[in-house]
């Protein structure tokens, strides 16, 4: 099946800075999506990208929807304590809306 | 609070137990959704309800059974399961029916499940 390679696996930042990570994939997704899950807690959606070359803000949070429709990278600007989690990709897998593809999950871990 | 609820929170269960997962969705959606999270793999779908019929069944063992019986609850219903089965089991929710367009899916908290 479709399969999505995540990167970072995990990153260590001091408060304030900028974070990027990225998804990528051998084949064509026509949604691109970005969860965080924090501990004890299920998946909470951040962006959600439909159109190629789309990009998207919520707040510090930037993601982009690659031309290539074969991946997406998030970034989060001036990073605060709270944005501590794991994040994940995710695309919507060929065989249908409800059908999503997961990547690995990039870990945030934030120095203050 | 995303509006889908899970209990039990934690469960631990020898292999030859028989337990019950519950999922309940307050979010008026019609279509229902059982996750695995093992630890440094990906979420991995396991069913799809749409409407009460379920639509997807990700090759998932038969000792996993699901049961949905409205559009509000969700259940996995375990048995003989093994060590390895040991997980984060989510269930999520979604509208459902926007044609060619991924529908949102909101996840609840999710059970640990440890297999002894």
């Amino acid at each position: 099946g479709q399969q999505l390679n995540q990167s970072p696996q995990s990153m260590f930042i001091q408060e304030g800075e900028d974070v990027s990570m990225n998804c990528t994939s051998s084949s064509i997704f026509n949604t691109w999506l970005w969860y965080k899950q924090e501990p004890g807690e299920g998946p909470v959606l951040l962006i959600a990208l439909y159109k190629a070359g789309e990009l998207t803000s919520n707040g510090r949070l930037t993601a982009q929807f690659g031309i290539t429709r074969k991946d997406s990278f998030l970034n989060i600007s001036a990073s605060i304590p709270s944005d501590v989690g794991i994040y994940f990709c995710a695309g919507q897998d060929r065989g249908g809306a409800q059908k999503l593809v997961f990547g690995q999950g990039t870990r945030l871990t934030i120095n203050p | 609070e995303t509006g889908v609820t899970q209990t039990p929170r934690h469960l631990v269960m020898g292999m030859t137990n028989k337990k019950s997962l519950k999922c309940e969705q307050h979010l008026g959606h019609n279509a229902m959704y059982w996750y695995k999270q093992s630890a440094k793999k990906p979420l991995e779908l396991m069913f799809v309800y749409n409407f009460k019929e379920q639509t997807e069944n990700n090759s998932v063992p038969s000792r996993f059974s699901p049961e949905c019986p409205n559009s509000s609850h969700l259940f996995l219903h375990l048995h003989t399961l093994q060590p390895e089965d040991s997980a984060l089991y989510l269930c999520a929710s979604s509208r459902s029916g926007a044609r060619g367009r991924t529908d949102t899916q909101y996840f609840g908290p999710g059970t640990r499940l440890t297999v002894l």
